[in-house]
């Protein structure tokens, strides 16, 4: 069955650049999530769209932006990159938002 | 605010022992559980959700999970623990009217052979 996928799935920056992480949900899931998972840490919610539209939004940095596009991918992306950044980033998608979520494999940031 | 706490941070059995894994929340309306199992390297993988009903709730793999709301509680259990079980362990919780996930801190669980 076709899962979630991720690109890149590893992604090296330096301070104060620009990275874009990229989610393409299961096919017909018309909800994405995006999670940030720091260094022994639970996941934490960042902003989620359901229908192309922001549905939700957590405790995402102003630098950050993201959208959803027509094919319902998804694009994360952030700015101005700071050190505290590096973490794990989840995309998780929905078929509809009140059903369980599908997650992909993660990117992994690493700000330098 | 919501949240989630998991009480066992890391827990370490033999193989055939019995798992029991805590969950409490703390919100007082309707809410959606779930456990969620990562396998070293791998993605978050669903073991279980609980939604409405029985709340004795039957997953994959041998694990169940009971939902006690007088205890806001959503514990996974499973009676006999395979060395493949060796993982990290996340309950979830969304709260009525959003649909994003509060997670728990996570259980490490090492099962010896």
């Amino acid at each position: 069955a076709a899962g979630v996928i991720q690109s890149p799935r590893h992604l090296i920056k330096e301070k104060r650049e620009t990275a874009t992480l990229k989610c393409y949900p299961i096919p017909r899931h018309d909800t994405v999530y995006w999670y940030q998972q720091g260094p022994g840490q639970d996941p934490q919610f960042l902003i989620s769209f359901y229908e192309k539209m922001q549905s939700d939004k957590g405790s995402i940095p102003d630098r950050f932006s993201a959208q959803q596009f027509s094919d319902y991918h998804s694009e994360l992306n952030m700015s101005s990159l700071e050190l505290g950044d590096s973490a794990l980033y989840f995309c998780a998608s929905s078929l509809e938002r009140a059903n369980e979520q599908f997650f992909g494999p993660g990117t992994r940031l690493t700000v330098l | 605010a919501q949240s989630v706490s998991q009480h066992n941070h890391h827990v370490i059995l033999s193989e055939a022992a019995s798992l029991e894994l805590g969950c409490n929340y703390s919100y007082g309306g309707t809410v959606n559980l779930f456990w969620y199992v990562q396998y070293p390297g791998q993605h978050l993988q669903l073991l279980l959700k609980y939604f409405s009903g029985d709340p004795l709730v039957k997953g994959i793999k041998g694990f169940e999970a009971e939902f006690i709301k007088s205890k806001f509680s959503f514990n996974l259990r499973k009676p006999s623990v395979q060395w493949s079980d060796t993982a990290e362990y996340f309950c979830a919780v969304t709260t009525s009217g959003t649909y994003k996930y509060i997670f728990g801190t996570g259980t490490r669980l090492k099962v010896l052979a």
